[in-house]
């Protein structure tokens, strides 16, 4: 079945640091790739998508792109900030066999001053 | 525009209870979606809907849970005899018939406490 595999948290940064969280997924054929955002005391918010293989989807400074070599979707930004701190969901959405999200256990992302 | 509404926000019951979870989705989706967020499970599928009717209910974790869709807008999850293995953060999606389903716009959720 599909699955989706991402980099266990916290993750803990300073302000301006680079950011890289690990996502891979196993899927047949060629599924949508999203990373989602969670803020705190906030609900699940679609931060960029990807919908086939070289595909880069970009958002609010973070960017990810659809590795079908590798199967990955790392997502990154060059320059964090403290506004930043969230849950971050990397997911997979697959027709052929499921007209659902598919989600990572997600990784908490601590920006610091 | 309006964006996926939930309630209630928050919602305490005694176990053995009956809750009632509603969705209103974005207006003109087709699609929706209940997912349950708990801490030892991450995000999970409950139900998907077409219009009226789910053509996926394989997320349900059994069958004191149940969800329908009328009038291809508001949905109602019923979680009967309540557990407390049942407290999770319950939410609701829906997409548009143009974007295939993939992309889910999601509602702040209903956090159900059961003591």
């Amino acid at each position: 079945g599909n699955s989706v595999t991402q980099m266990e948290g916290p993750v803990t940064l300073s302000e301006e640091a680079f950011l890289t969280i690990n996502c891979t997924y196993t899927a047949t054929g060629y599924p949508s790739l999203f990373w989602y955002v969670q803020y705190p005391g906030e609900g699940l918010q679609l931060l960029l998508k990807a919908t086939k293989a070289d595909d880069k989807g970009s958002n609010k400074g973070f960017e990810a792109t659809y590795r079908k070599e590798t199967t990955s979707f790392h997502l990154e930004k060059g320059s964090v900030q403290v506004s930043d701190s969230a849950v971050y969901f990397c997911a997979l959405f697959h027709t052929g066999t499921a007209s659902k999200l598919t989600f990572g256990t997600g990784t908490r992302l601590q920006v610091t001053l | 525009g309006a964006g996926v509404s939930q309630s209630p926000s928050n919602k305490v019951t005694e176990k053995g209870k009956d809750v009632e979870l509603r969705c209103d989705p974005i207006s003109g989706h087709t699609a929706l979606y209940w997912y349950r967020q708990s801490l030892g499970q991450g995000l999970e599928f409950l139900i998907y809907f077409q219009g009226n009717s789910a053509p996926d209910k394989s997320g349900l974790p059994s069958d004191r849970f149940s969800a329908e869709r009328t009038g291809g807008s508001v949905s109602t999850l019923t979680i009967q005899r309540t557990q407390q293995e049942d407290s999770a953060v319950y939410l609701c999606a829906s997409s548009s018939t143009l974007s295939g389903g993939r992309e889910q716009y999601f509602g702040p959720g209903t956090r159900l406490t059961v003591t």
